[in-house]
C-alpha cells in the first residue's frame, strides 16, 4: 500500500517569512495529492491539491509543487501570517476511475508563526 | 449548508461498552469515509463506502463495524470498546471521480 512521509514534524518561522513542508510517497500509481490544514478542535480543511499531470499549482500565498520522478511534493506558504499557525497534512491516493478508497496521510507538520 | 455533521462531539465510555458514531452529509456525495486520528500518527482510514449499499475495510478496521444507512448517513460502531480505541474520529465525504474529501469536525472518544 501507499506510504507517505512528511517533514518536518514542527516548523517555526517568523511572521512574513516563507514556510516549506515536504512529503514523499511510495506508490507510483498515486495521482492525487491534497494538502489539509487543521486548526485546534476542528476537522482537516482542504487548502490546495494537485494532480499528477501538473507540476505546480498556486493559490494566492499558497503553492504546491510535485516531482513525479522523485515521488515528492511540497507545500510553500509565502508571507506567513499568524492565522497560518496550524497543523498541516499532506496526503496521496491513486484514482483509478472506479472505487473510492481513502487517502493516505502524512503524520502532520505543526507550523508555528512567531510574531 | 452544514457539510459533514458528526455526533456526538465528545464521549467517554467504559471498556466493553458499545457505541455508534453518527455521520451525515448534505452535499449529495456518493462516497463516505471514517478515519481515526492519534497523536503523531496522522489520520488512518478505518472503513469507507464507495456508494450507498457498499462498504470496504481500510487500513485499521479491527474492532469496528460500519453501516451505510442511506446516501446521506454513514455510521461507525464499536461493539466492545477498548482503551486502544481512544482517539478522535473523523468522517469525510466526496463526490468521487477525484474530487476532494470534505471532513466533519470529529468525535473525541475516550475509553477508560
Amino acid at each position: 500500500g501507499e506510504n507517505v512521509e512528511q517533514h518536518p514534524s514542527t516548523l517555526s518561522v517568523q511572521e512574513g517569512d516563507s514556510a516549506v513542508i515536504k512529503c514523499t510517497y511510495s506508490d507510483s500509481a498515486s495521482n492525487y495529492f491534497p494538502w489539509y490544514k487543521q486548526e485546534l478542535g476542528k476537522g482537516p480543511q482542504l487548502i490546495i491539491d494537485i494532480r499528477s499531470n501538473v507540476g505546480e499549482k498556486k493559490d494566492q500565498r499558497i503553492a504546491v509543487t510535485l516531482n513525479k520522478t522523485a515521488k515528492h511534493f511540497s507545500l510553500h506558504i509565502t508571507e506567513t501570517q499568524p492565522e497560518d499557525s496550524a497543523v498541516y497534512f499532506c496526503a496521496a491516493r491513486a484514482y483509478s476511475g472506479g472505487g473510492a478508497d481513502g487517502l493516505t496521510f502524512g503524520k502532520g507538520t505543526h507550523l508555528i508563526i512567531q510574531p | 449548508n452544514a457539510g459533514v455533521t458528526q455526533t456526538p462531539k465528545f464521549q467517554v465510555l467504559k471498556t466493553g461498552q458499545s457505541m455508534t458514531l453518527q455521520c451525515a452529509q448534505d452535499m449529495n456525495h456518493n462516497s463516505m469515509y471514517w478515519y481515526r486520528q492519534d497523536p503523531g500518527m496522522g489520520l488512518r482510514l478505518i472503513y469507507y463506502s464507495a456508494s450507498e449499499g457498499t462498504t470496504d475495510k481500510g487500513e485499521v478496521p479491527n474492532g469496528y463495524n460500519v453501516s451505510r444507512l442511506n446516501k446521506r448517513e454513514f455510521s461507525l460502531r464499536l461493539e466492545s470498546a477498548a482503551p486502544s480505541q481512544t482517539s478522535v474520529y473523523f468522517c469525510a465525504s466526496t463526490g468521487g471521480g477525484g474530487q476532494p474529501q470534505h471532513f466533519g469536525d470529529g468525535t473525541r472518544l475516550s475509553i477508560l
